[in-house]
């Protein structure tokens, strides 16, 4: 099925670690995105791609890092994780089909 | 001052009524504006999008903007059960499509 697809879909990590969030879309759009979403404040733009081989901060961009691999897919990395990164974090491709985005299902990260 | 604001929720309406939502943005060079829908544990979907003053309709929703005033509205009606979720306010923001969300607001249609 056509879409964005990211893994994983949940995780708990420990203060300190690191890890990376995967997101894939097959719908040839050129612009992805990575947002997070926290109770009360609605989706914060981390960082995006505007075209394959460029990346840009957003409104949230401490702590994290990204790769857009290809034009397929684009992964956000944590490095050091930290409490206040305990959120669930949407990847977005937008397409000009319906001028809006797609968004994955979500990952569900807790830092402890 | 947030960029998107909406009305704060949760609101609660009875079914077959129509359920109004608000939403106002201080960007006063934003073009384009969204509605997307999120159910409880989903990821947001899109339901309207507009782009010039007045209303726009499509189906059961109509949504309404007024860039004088920097508002943009959705009127949900003959509300069903089925329409209880969050309804999240977007705005387009500078380049490359990027988007600002308002919080949302937390629609619960009554049987």
């Amino acid at each position: 099925n056509a879409g964005v697809t990211q893994t994983p879909k949940f995780q708990v990590l420990k203060t300190g670690q690191s890890m990376t969030l995967q997101c894939a879309q097959d719908m040839n759009h050129n612009s992805m995105y990575w947002y997070r979403q926290d109770p009360g404040m609605g989706l914060r733009l981390i960082y995006y791609s505007a075209s394959e081989g460029t990346t840009d901060k957003g409104e949230v961009p401490n702590g994290y890092n990204v790769s857009r691999l290809n034009k397929r897919e684009f992964s956000l990395r944590l490095e050091s994780a930290a409490p206040s990164q305990t959120s669930v974090y949407f990847c977005a491709s937008f397409g000009t089909e319906n001028y809006g985005y797609t968004f994955g299902s979500g990952t569900r990260l807790t830092v402890v | 001052q947030k960029e998107v604001e909406q009305n704060s929720g949760p609101l609660s309406v009875p079914e077959g009524a129509i359920a109004s939502l608000n939403c106002t943005y201080s960007d006063r060079v934003s073009q384009s504006f969204f509605w997307y829908r999120q159910y409880s544990g989903k990821s947001p979907e899109l339901i309207m999008s507009i782009y010039s003053n007045g209303d726009k309709e499509d189906g059961r929703f109509t949504a309404q903007l007024n860039k004088a005033s920097q508002y943009v509205s959705l009127l949900i009606r003959d509300s069903q059960p089925s329409d209880s979720a969050t309804y999240l306010c977007a705005v387009e923001t500078g380049d490359d499509y990027k988007l600002s969300f308002g919080a949302g607001t937390t629609v619960t249609v009554r049987a």
